[in-house]
């Protein structure tokens, strides 16, 4: 159980386009979804925490109108990067924290390559 | 501010025991957390430690936590070929009236035959 899914593994697409990337939670659950960001050879910076029915949280230097999330059902959130720009080509990769669980215990899913030309 | 640190590389024998080391600077860490991380695979929780405790040992993994010098490590006995991944640790910190994960650079261990 507890097995996250993301779509599309892979994307390429030209500059200035918009790209959306989804993220389920298939066997459960996930009040909290959370969107990271992961350079190589570097940590996951978290980028922003999505809640079901409510804004999503970003943190600090994470531009809200660039990378937009919507949290529309328990098992889906998704992430569109607007205007993507060569900068933006990166490894993205959700989790979901089914809900009662403690903080740790996110579900991650594998992740998403974006390479921007 | 939060800063988790790893060294990035490990090289091991295989049926030797792999030791993975990670320093953190925030005290209010509650929960601190090894993660395993396969190419093309998201990230899978291997083991907990509450801040309260030194040691927890689940089959083959032994987390050690020295809470003064704050220093976590992940002892892996008996390393197989199988183990080969970057393994994160990552430190539960408070942001804002929420918590958040934050995680260190990850640790790529090489099993070699």
């Amino acid at each position: 159980g507890a097995v996250v899914s993301q779509h599309p593994s892979r994307v390429i697409c030209k500059s200035g386009t918009s790209v959306k990337i989804e993220c389920r939670s298939l066997d459960f659950q996930a009040t909290t979804m959370f969107w990271y960001r992961q350079f190589p050879k570097k940590s996951l910076m978290l980028m922003a925490t999505s809640n079901e029915g409510s804004k999503a949280t970003y943190e600090q230097g994470v531009e809200k109108d660039k990378f937009l999330i919507n949290h529309a059902s328990l098992t889906l959130s998704t992430l569109t990067v607007t205007s993507a720009h060569p900068e933006d080509s990166s490894f993205y990769i959700c989790s979901a924290k089914p809900s009662g669980r403690g903080f740790g215990e996110q579900f991650f899913g594998p992740g998403t390559r974006l390479t921007v030309l | 501010g939060e800063d988790v640190e790893q060294s990035l590389f490990l090289s091991v024998r295989e049926g030797d025991s792999s030791v993975i080391n990670c320093t953190y600077t925030d005290s209010s860490s509650t929960y601190l957390y090894w993660y395993k991380q396969e190419p093309g695979a998201g990230l899978q929780l291997l083991t907990y430690i509450f801040s309260n405790m030194d040691m927890k040992q689940d089959q083959r993994l032994t987390v050690l936590l020295n809470k003064k010098d704050k220093h976590l490590s992940l002892r892996i006995a008996d390393t197989q070929t199988g183990d080969s991944a970057i393994y994160f640790c990552a430190e539960s910190t408070p942001s804002g009236s929420a918590r958040q994960l934050t995680f260190g650079s990850g640790t790529q261990l090489t099993v070699l035959p």
